[in-house]
Parts: structure tokens; sequence; C-alpha cells
């Protein structure tokens, strides 16, 4: 079955510390995957796209197909950061729905 | 440019009473439109998607149901609310432009309460 796993619900980084926010996805064809972040009382809103290889406020995330991950790293961490993550998984000829895991709070402390 | 509307923001119902949330795109046409539920520890969960007017793929059996009736608006029901509906329902939508998929653009949500 097509899922997408992030393993934690809450991590917790002092500033300045690096973070890695860790994505698994169980996909049968060729995945495309996405980190979407919502900040206190904002809208959800995409962060990254594994096709784009770029790289947005600090955070970088490279899709490895043998591990079947899309992990989310940041060098150092800044209090800003501090929000919920999602990562998600695009379907091919499904009206392009994402399915989404279940989130990682992250908090920066200072 | 283009924007996507939900409404209600709040919304406290009784249990069986009757339910329909919201959600209009402007400054596109023939969006892909989803319905999504926010539940505590659960993630986001896909409940509804459709890819043109009359169109809705139900993506897990519950008590909910949606409609378009337009091009651009897309509508969550439901006929007897359950305490189990409660959450925060979440509208999105992308394009598909020559087989490519634009990311998905969330609106700010609907925070129902079923009491």
């Amino acid at each position: 079955a097509q899922r997408v796993t992030q393993p934690e619900k809450l991590l917790s980084v002092f500033k300045g510390a690096p973070v890695e926010l860790k994505c698994n996805y169980s996909y049968s064809g060729s995945p495309e995957l996405f980190w979407y972040v919502q900040y206190s009382r904002q809208r959800l809103q995409l962060l990254l796209r594994h096709i784009s290889r770029e790289s947005i406020k600090g955070f970088t995330a490279d899709l490895n197909k043998g591990e079947t991950s899309f992990h989310l790293k940041k060098p150092f961490a800044q209090e800003e950061d501090s929000a919920m993550y999602y990562c998600a998984l695009r379907f091919y000829n499904q009206g392009g729905k994402l399915i989404f895991g279940q989130g990682t709070e992250l908090s920066v402390k200072p | 440019s283009q924007t996507i509307h939900q409404w209600p923001a709040t919304l406290v119902q009784p249990v069986g009473s009757p339910l329909s949330l919201e959600c209009t795109v402007e400054g596109t046409s023939n969006p892909n439109l989803y319905w999504y539920r926010q539940a505590a520890g659960r993630g986001l969960q896909l409940l509804f998607y459709s890819v043109g007017i009359g169109q809705i793929s139900s993506e897990v059996p519950q008590n909910l149901s949606a409609s378009r009736p337009q091009d651009r608006q897309f509508i969550l029901s439901s006929k007897k609310l359950l305490l189990s509906d409660s959450g925060f329902y979440l509208c999105a939508w992308s394009l598909e432009l020559g087989g490519f998929n634009t990311e998905a653009f969330f609106g700010q949500g609907t925070r129902l309460t079923v009491v």
C-alpha cells in the first residue's frame, strides 16, 4: 500500500543545532515527494519538492530511492523554523492527489 | 493571482445535524480540488478529490460526501454529523499542466466541533 511515514511526532532542538526530520514512503511507481510546512496561525504551504533540488530557508531534502526516504535537513536551526512539517507523496493520474504523513512538530528552543 | 476561500472558519454543530462546508477558487480554471481532514495525531487525511465538475473520488468510507457543482466550487456535506466528524477541514487546489502538476495550495481551513 502506498503510504508516507513520519516516525517522530515531536522534535525539539536548540537554536543552532542541526535538524533532520525523517520521512519514509511506500509507492509502487516513480515517486514525487514534497515537504509542506504549517507555521502557527498560517496556511499549510509548500516548503520544497524533490524535483526542484533547491534549498528553501536553509532546508534541503534528498530523495533516496534505495532507502525510500526523503528526509528534511537543516544544518543550523532557527527559532522561526518552529512549525508543523508534513511530508507528502503525489500520485500520478489520480488528480495529482497528495497523501501526507502524520506530521512532525519541530520546536526550536533559544 | 489565484486565491482559495473556505468558510466558515469555525463551526459548532450538534450531533445529527447536517453540514455544508464551501470552498471556492478564484483566478484559475479547471483546477483539481481536494478535501482533507486534519485530526490530532493523525496528520492530514485525504477525503475527496475532484478533477472536474461533477467528478468526485472518495478516498475513505465515511459519513461525508462531496460535490462540485461548478468548476471552482467544492462542497463538503453530511446529512447527519457524528462526534467523530470533529476536526480541521482543509480545501486545496492544484493545476495539471501538460502532464505536470503544480503544487497544492491550501485554504485557511474550517474548525468543526460536533457536540
